[in-house]
């Protein structure tokens, strides 16, 4: 139980675009999710955390006009790079929690974005 | 400032010794405290949660220590095998209701037959 998906698992895209990247939680209703991004050799940075049907709350310095997140359902949390450029070159992972008792975290198996 | 510290970023060790692998913080009072596995190009895996009130907790061949006078845990796999190869990340559960992680940078195991 507690399966989290991604997708894309892997992306390459054009300075400028915008990437779009899905997190589901398969097997569980999550009332919370949390996007992190992770550059080689670092730890996991927090971007945002999100709620299902309310906004979401970014870390400081994480520019909530680029790093969209939506989290329509209790199933699925989206992560959208606006105009992106070759510094947000990273690993993207989200996770999922459970309502309810202690927050562990259920994560997925991360998206690894490269812009050229 | 705040801050977390896994004690090195490398450990090797022969197949069958006990790694240990130490978590430090600073300037944090968590509720509680994770340990995952993260294995390269893949996402944390959970392996263990000690709460703030516990001083020991076991599942299988892992034990976890929590002290939070010294504001260390301990990570223990026994009999170490070579699968268990792989990034080790402490968290501790800070913010509103424990929700938000703060990871370490991780510790990489390596266990040699």
């Amino acid at each position: 139980g507690a399966v989290v998906s991604q997708h894309p698992s892997r992306v390459i895209c054009k300075s400028g675009t915008s990437v779009k990247i899905e997190c589901r939680s398969l097997d569980f209703q999550a009332t919370t999710m949390f996007w992190y991004r992770q550059f080689p050799k670092q730890s996991l940075m927090l971007m945002a955390t999100s709620n299902e049907g309310s906004k979401a709350t970014y870390e400081q310095g994480v520019e909530k006009d680029k790093f969209l997140i939506n989290h329509a359902s209790l199933t699925l949390s989206t992560l959208t790079v606006t105009s992106a450029h070759p510094e947000d070159s990273s690993f993207y992972i989200c996770s999922a929690s459970v309502s309810g008792g202690p927050k562990t975290q259920y994560f997925g198996p991360g998206t690894r974005l490269l812009v050229l | 400032s705040q801050k977390i510290e896994q004690n090195s970023e490398a450990l090797n060790i022969q197949e069958g010794k006990t790694a240990t692998l130490t978590c430090n913080y600073t300037n944090y009072s968590p509720a509680y405290l994770q340990w995952y596995r993260q294995d390269p190009g893949r996402g944390p895996v959970f392996l263990l949660l000690i709460r703030e009130n516990e001083k020991e907790k076991r599942k299988e061949r892992l034990k976890v220590t929590f002290d939070t006078t010294l504001k260390q845990s301990l990570f223990h796999i026994t009999a170490s095998q070579p699968a268990d190869s792989a990034t080790y990340l402490c968290a501790l559960a800070v913010g509103q209701a424990g929700t938000a992680l703060i990871f370490g940078k991780g510790t990489t195991l390596s266990v040699s037959s």
